[in-house]
C-alpha cells in the first residue's frame, strides 16, 4: 500500500501563532483528505483536496500532487485547534474509498 | 440531526464474550466503513460496504463480521473478544463517486470505545 508520512509528529504553540503541517505520500493519489481529531475523539473532515488549494476560515490546505505532498496551514491558532491532525490518501488503482492514514500531528495550543 | 451515529459509545466486556456495535447514517450515502484506531491513534480501515455489498475486507480476524441490512446501516459483530481488540472503532460513510472517480469525503461517527478485560 501507499506510505503516508506526517510531520512534525508533535507541535506545541502559543495562541495566535501560525503553523504548517506536512503530509508526504509515496504514490500518485486521487483522493486526499485532512481530518482533525479533537480531544474528545471526534474526527472532523477539514478538506477534501487531492490537488490545488482550498481555504476555510483560518485553515487552508495545498496539495502538490506531482510532488506528492500536502500542507495544512493554521493561522492565528486557538486553543480549540488542539488535537490530532490526520492526512489520509487513496492511491490510484486501489479500491475506491480505501484511505490510508498517516500517523498524525499532535497539536497543542496554549493560551 | 446526527449524520453518522454509533451505539454504544462505550463498551466494557470480558474476554471471550461476543458483542455488536451498530452504525447508522442519515446522509443518504451509498458507502459505509469500519475503522479501528489503536492506542497509538493509528487509524486503519477494516471493511467497507457499498449498497449492502462488501467492497473492502482487510486482513482482520474472522471473529469480526460486518453486516449491512440496508445502505443506511452497517453493524460490526465481534466474536470471542480478545484483549487486543481493545480500541476505538469508527464508522464512516461517503457518497459513492461516479464510475471511474474516487469516492469523496468520508464522514465519521463519534466512535465506540471498546475495552476488553
Amino acid at each position: 500500500g501507499i506510505q503516508v508520512e506526517q510531520s512534525p509528529p508533535d507541535l506545541i504553540l502559543q495562541e495566535g501563532a501560525n503553523s504548517t503541517l506536512r503530509c508526504n505520500f509515496s504514490d500518485s493519489v486521487n483522493n486526499l483528505q485532512w481530518f482533525h481529531q479533537n480531544p474528545w475523539g471526534q474526527l472532523i473532515n477539514l478538506f477534501y483536496i487531492p490537488s490545488g488549494t482550498k481555504q476555510n476560515g483560518r485553515l487552508s490546505a495545498t496539495t502538490v500532487a506531482t510532488e506528492r505532498y500536502s500542507l495544512l496551514y493554521i493561522s492565528s491558532s486557538q486553543t480549540t485547534d488542539s488535537g490530532v491532525y490526520f492526512c489520509a490518501v487513496q492511491n490510484r488503482g486501489s479500491t475506491l474509498g480505501r484511505l490510508y492514514f498517516g500517523r498524525g500531528t499532535q497539536l497543542t495550543v496554549w493560551p | 440531526d446526527t449524520a453518522v451515529s454509533q451505539t454504544p459509545k462505550y463498551l466494557v466486556t470480558q474476554m471471550g464474550n461476543d458483542k455488536s456495535i451498530k452504525c447508522e447514517q442519515n446522509l443518504g450515502h451509498d458507502t459505509m466503513y469500519w475503522y479501528k484506531q489503536d492506542s497509538k491513534k493509528f487509524l486503519k480501515i477494516m471493511f467497507s460496504y457499498n449498497n449492502k455489498e462488501l467492497i473492502i475486507n482487510e486482513t482482520v480476524p474472522n471473529r469480526f463480521s460486518p453486516k449491512s441490512p440496508d445502505k443506511a446501516h452497517l453493524n460490526l459483530h465481534i466474536n470471542s473478544l480478545e484483549l487486543g481488540d481493545s480500541a476505538v472503532y469508527f464508522c464512516a460513510s461517503s457518497q459513492d463517486g461516479t464510475s471511474g472517480r474516487a469516492k469523496e469525503t468520508q464522514y465519521f461517527g463519534p466512535g465506540t470505545r471498546l475495552l476488553v478485560l
